[in-house]
């Protein structure tokens, strides 16, 4: 299996430019998750869906950040516009949810993110 | 608000040694308790997860639980190198998202 796929590995981009962030979750997994990582606030969910409905979006900052899942094998995280402070990097994550049971959360490989 | 606290360290143990990392965490309904490592500039990777009270052993590692005092601990036995990396406490409250801590950075010295 070729694990979380997420795109771009890295994004350089300036204050007030649309950005784009895309994930491939685990093949079969039904519930994606979408993460936040800082020196200052460590790993924090963003949102989460689960057979592509968003489950709970408490942690999304503000209306500058929007996430869809269209379809099994593919969300986007989207900010617009960036500022600086959205520098991070995210981190896609997957896993099977079937009833009550908690499944292991696959991590991608993240997207670093500057904001100039 | 569901809080996840780690002493973030650094831990700074001599090989063969056995590295301890504790977490406490706030919301009394918690129910699955995990550990992911990750190394600088990776993934978090899950190496440990324990549902009930008490001790889960695998291999090196031991994961401890008591959810009266809520409380969770990782120990690493024999510490290698290989081990220095920053460890993560996550917390699941039984709705199949993580809270996690902001992690505790250990550095194993050969």
């Amino acid at each position: 299996d070729a694990g979380v796929i997420q795109s771009p590995r890295h994004e350089v981009t300036e204050m007030g430019q649309e950005v784009t962030l895309r994930c491939k979750p685990i093949s079969g997994h039904n519930s994606l998750f979408w993460y936040r990582q800082t020196m200052m606030r460590g790993l924090e969910l963003l949102i989460y869906f689960n057979n592509n409905v968003p489950i709970d979006d408490s942690g999304m900052p503000e209306d500058r950040f929007s996430a869809k899942m269209p379809n099994a094998s593919f969300s986007t995280l989207k900010i617009q516009p960036s500022e600086p402070r959205d520098s991070a990097v995210y981190f896609c994550a997957s896993n099977l949810r079937e009833g009550h049971d908690t499944d292991t959360q696959y991590f991608g490989p993240g997207t670093r993110l500057t904001v100039l | 608000q569901k809080e996840v606290e780690q002493n973030s360290g650094p831990l700074s143990v001599p090989e063969g040694a056995i590295a301890s990392l504790n977490c406490t965490y706030s919301d009394r309904v918690s129910q699955s308790f995990f550990w992911y490592r990750q190394y600088s500039g990776k993934s978090p990777e899950l190496i440990m997860s324990i549902y009930s009270n008490g001790d889960k052993e695998d291999g090196r590692f031991t994961a401890q639980l008591n959810k009266a005092s809520q409380y969770v601990s990782l120990l690493i036995r024999d510490s290698q190198p290989s081990d220095s990396a920053t460890y993560l406490c996550a917390v699941e409250p039984g709705a199949n998202n993580l809270f996690f801590g902001t992690g505790t950075r250990l550095t194993v010295i050969p």
